[in-house]
């Protein structure tokens, strides 16, 4: 099975630039896609086809995916970001199965 | 917009079976370009993928639970539901559905319900 890995944790000041990497094998040929869980809420969409934002994402979410890394880059960061984040991608139309990261926890400092 | 329920006991007892339904409204569950899928996270832990159904029947399992796991849908009522056998304490977790959609370069979740916690406990 496909093997995702997210660093525990990444803390940034606020105002500053956070980067999240996800790594897997060759993981440039495959789609990634990121999600921002609050604590104690549903995981929400913030970045699906590696970079593209759904409806009421702020433009500060942004993401590239190339070799062995997709990053999920946060700028600006604000409070409110301070959330754990997940990558996932999707072996289609072979196996249909989906793969989550382990997780990244963003503290804001 | 596409609202999403899980129902079902907080409370399983070991070996038995533990029993989700999830509720959509807002939107079809027949629609084309979606199915509907179970995501669950033992506390403090990450995401894991339980599998998914589309309205016509037809379901993908993760192949770590495939062997404990059923899937079913009722097109009539918008519910899917979960039946997962055999349950030991290291299925005590939340369980989310969701909607998975079928993007252009592959499947992600757009949309969540709030989870439900079930406890795996004599």
């Amino acid at each position: 099975s496909y093997v995702l890995t997210q660093p525990p944790s990444v803390s940034v000041a606020p105002g500053q630039t956070a980067r999240i990497s996800c790594g897997g094998n060759n993981i440039g040929s495959e789609v990634v896609h990121w999600y921002q869980q609050r604590p104690g809420q549903a995981p929400v969409l913030v970045l699906y086809d590696d970079s593209d934002r759904p409806s009421g994402i702020p433009e500060r979410f942004s993401g590239s995916n190339s070799g062995n890394t997709a990053t999920l880059t946060i700028s600006r960061v604000e409070d409110g970001d301070e959330a754990d984040y997940y990558c996932q991608v999707w072996d289609g139309p072979g196996d249909h199965v989906v793969t989550f990261g382990g997780g990244t926890k963003l503290t804001v400092l | 917009q596409v609202q999403l329920q899980e129902s079902g006991p907080g409370l399983v007892k070991p070996s038995q079976t533990l029993s989700l339904t999830c509720t959509v409204s807002g939107d079809s569950i027949s629609g084309g370009g979606y199915s509907w899928s179970w995501v669950r996270q033992r506390s403090g832990k990450g995401l894991e993928w339980i599998g998914n159904i589309y309205a016509s029947g037809k379901t993908y399992y993760n192949p770590s639970l495939k062997s404990r796991v059923t899937f079913s849908v009722d097109t009539s009522k918008s519910q899917f539901s979960l039946n997962l056998r055999s349950v030991t304490d290291a299925d005590t977790a939340l369980y989310f559905c969701a909607r998975q959609s079928e993007g252009d370069y592959g499947d992600h979740f757009d949309s969540w319900g709030q989870g439900t916690l079930v406890t795996v406990s004599s």
